[in-house]
C-alpha cells in the first residue's frame, strides 16, 4: 500500500539556520501531497500542499516541491525562527477510491535562540 | 479556520466503561475521519466516513465503532475501554480527497 517516510527527529537548529526535512513516498497513481505542522497541545494545521508533479507549495517562508521522479516532497525554509519549533508531518492523499490519507511519523523541530 | 469541534477535550475514565467522542463540523464536508496519535506512531486512522451512514475501517479499528447519522456529526465509541486506548484522538474533515484535511483540537483520553 501507499506509504510516507520522513526523516527521524528531533532536528535542532539555531535561529536563522536553513531547514530541510526529508519526505519520500510510495503511491500508486498520482497522490496529492501535504505538509502539516503541529504545535504543542493543538491539532495539525495545513502548512502547504501540492497536487501534481513539479508543483511548488509555499507558505510562511516554507517551500516544498512535488518531485515525481524521486517520489519526494522535502520541506525547506531558508531562515528558521524560534516560533517554528513544532512537529512537522508529511502526508499524501490516495486517489485510488479509498478516501484515505497517509501520514509520516512526524519530525520534531527545535529552534534555539 | 474550518469549523470543527471535538468534545470532550479531556476525559479520564476506567477500564471497561463505554466512551463516546463527538466530532461536529459546520462546513458541510462529505468526508470525516478519526485518528489516534501516540508517541512513535504518528497519526493512525481508526475509522472514516464518506457520507451519511457510509463508514469504513482504518488500520486500527479494533475496539472502536463509529456512527454518522447526519452530515455534521461523527461519533467514535469505545464500547469497553482498555488502557491501550489511552491516546489523543483527532477528528479531521475534508471536502474531497484531493484537498487537505482540517483537524480538530483533539481529545485527550486517559483510561485507568
Amino acid at each position: 500500500g501507499d506509504s510516507v517516510t520522513q526523516m527521524e527527529g528531533p532536528v535542532t537548529l539555531s535561529e536563522e539556520a536553513f531547514l530541510t526535512i526529508n519526505c519520500t513516498y510510495t503511491a500508486t497513481g498520482y497522490p496529492s501531497l501535504f505538509w502539516y505542522v503541529q504545535y504543542p497541545g493543538e491539532g495539525l494545521q495545513l502548512l502547504l500542499k501540492a497536487t501534481k508533479a513539479d508543483d511548488k507549495g509555499s507558505n510562511k517562508g516554507f517551500e516544498a516541491t512535488y518531485r515525481k521522479e524521486t517520489t519526494s516532497f522535502h520541506l525547506e525554509k531558508g531562515s528558521v525562527q524560534v516560533s517554528d519549533s513544532a512537529v512537522y508531518f508529511c502526508a499524501l492523499s490516495e486517489h485510488s477510491g479509498t478516501y484515505k490519507y497517509i501520514f509520516g511519523t512526524g519530525t520534531r523541530l527545535k529552534v534555539l535562540a | 479556520d474550518a469549523g470543527i469541534t471535538q468534545s470532550p477535550r479531556h476525559k479520564v475514565t476506567e477500564t471497561g466503561t463505554p466512551v463516546t467522542l463527538r466530532c461536529h463540523q459546520t462546513e458541510n464536508h462529505r468526508y470525516m475521519y478519526w485518528y489516534r496519535q501516540d508517541p512513535g506512531h504518528g497519526l493512525r486512522l481508526i475509522h472514516y466516513s464518506y457520507g451519511v451512514k457510509d463508514t469504513d475501517k482504518g488500520e486500527v479499528s479494533d475496539g472502536y465503532s463509529v456512527s454518522r447519522s447526519k452530515t455534521e456529526d461523527f461519533l467514535l465509541t469505545l464500547e469497553s475501554a482498555t488502557s491501550s486506548q489511552t491516546s489523543v484522538y483527532f477528528c479531521a474533515i475534508t471536502s474531497g480527497t484531493d484537498q487537505p484535511q482540517h483537524f480538530g483540537d483533539g481529545t485527550r483520553l486517559s483510561i485507568l
